[in-house]
């Protein structure tokens, strides 16, 4: 049972590069979330997807997008890389209302 | 949306002794307040968590407080050893489908 996986692990972009981060879960987990882990800032929200087909904006939504592409994945993807977007990346998922969140390895990113 | 602060931002203490975090959040509406444990490297992963109509958990050496009425909660963890060490964030969620963080806690233990 692997849980939540990212990939990759690490990534170094350019300036203006776009990537995509993978998130799956084997969990059958209904929501799934994408956050990012700046130091001194804790966890902040960038999207969620509550169920499969649905997907919201989270606190810091601005130069991402997400894609539920089924129930097991959830995709957070920089169109167009910017330094501001160096961070550790974290994928989460969670059966449902007020239920514990589990979360992946991360992914570094950093752009330069 | 809800704003979660949690204090302090870095504790040591001896092996032995306990250790307390306390977090305040704004939202009367918030239900939910897990507490993550994350080690260096890792996801963070959940210790242990509460529901607004509890007042007190306990599981082994950590217990979490709610007091609904001030809007807080507070982590304590008793006979610290090093392997308690390790960063610490408290959550508050509204009705399940968003968890606002605090800024994280880093406890160290010294042997």
């Amino acid at each position: 049972n692997a849980g939540v996986t990212q990939t990759p692990k690490f990534q170094v972009l350019k300036t203006g590069q776009s990537m995509t981060l993978q998130c799956a879960q084997d969990m059958n987990h209904n929501s799934m979330y994408w956050y990012r882990q700046d130091p001194g800032m804790g966890l902040r929200l960038i999207y969620y997807s509550a169920s499969e087909g649905t997907t919201d904006k989270g606190e810091v939504p601005n130069g991402y997008n997400v894609s539920r592409l089924n129930k097991r994945e959830f995709s957070l993807r920089l169109e167009s890389a910017a330094p501001s977007q160096t961070s550790v990346y974290f994928c989460a998922s969670h059966r449902g209302m007020n239920t514990e969140a589990f979360f992946g390895q991360g992914t570094r990113l950093t752009v330069v | 949306g809800e704003n979660v602060e949690q204090h302090p931002s870095t504790l040591s203490v001896q092996e032995g002794d306990s250790a307390v975090i306390k977090c305040t959040y704004s939202d009367s509406a918030s239900n939910y307040f897990p507490w993550y444990k994350q080690e260096l490297g890792k996801g963070p992963q959940l210790i242990i968590d509460i529901r607004s109509n509890v007042g007190e958990k306990k599981d082994q050496r950590i217990a979490v407080t709610l007091n609904k009425t001030a809007k807080h909660f507070s982590l304590h963890i008793t006979e610290t050893q090093p392997e308690d060490s390790a960063v610490y964030f408290c959550a508050a969620s509204i009705a399940g489908n968003q968890f606002y963080f605090g800024t994280g806690t880093s406890l160290t233990v010294i042997p």
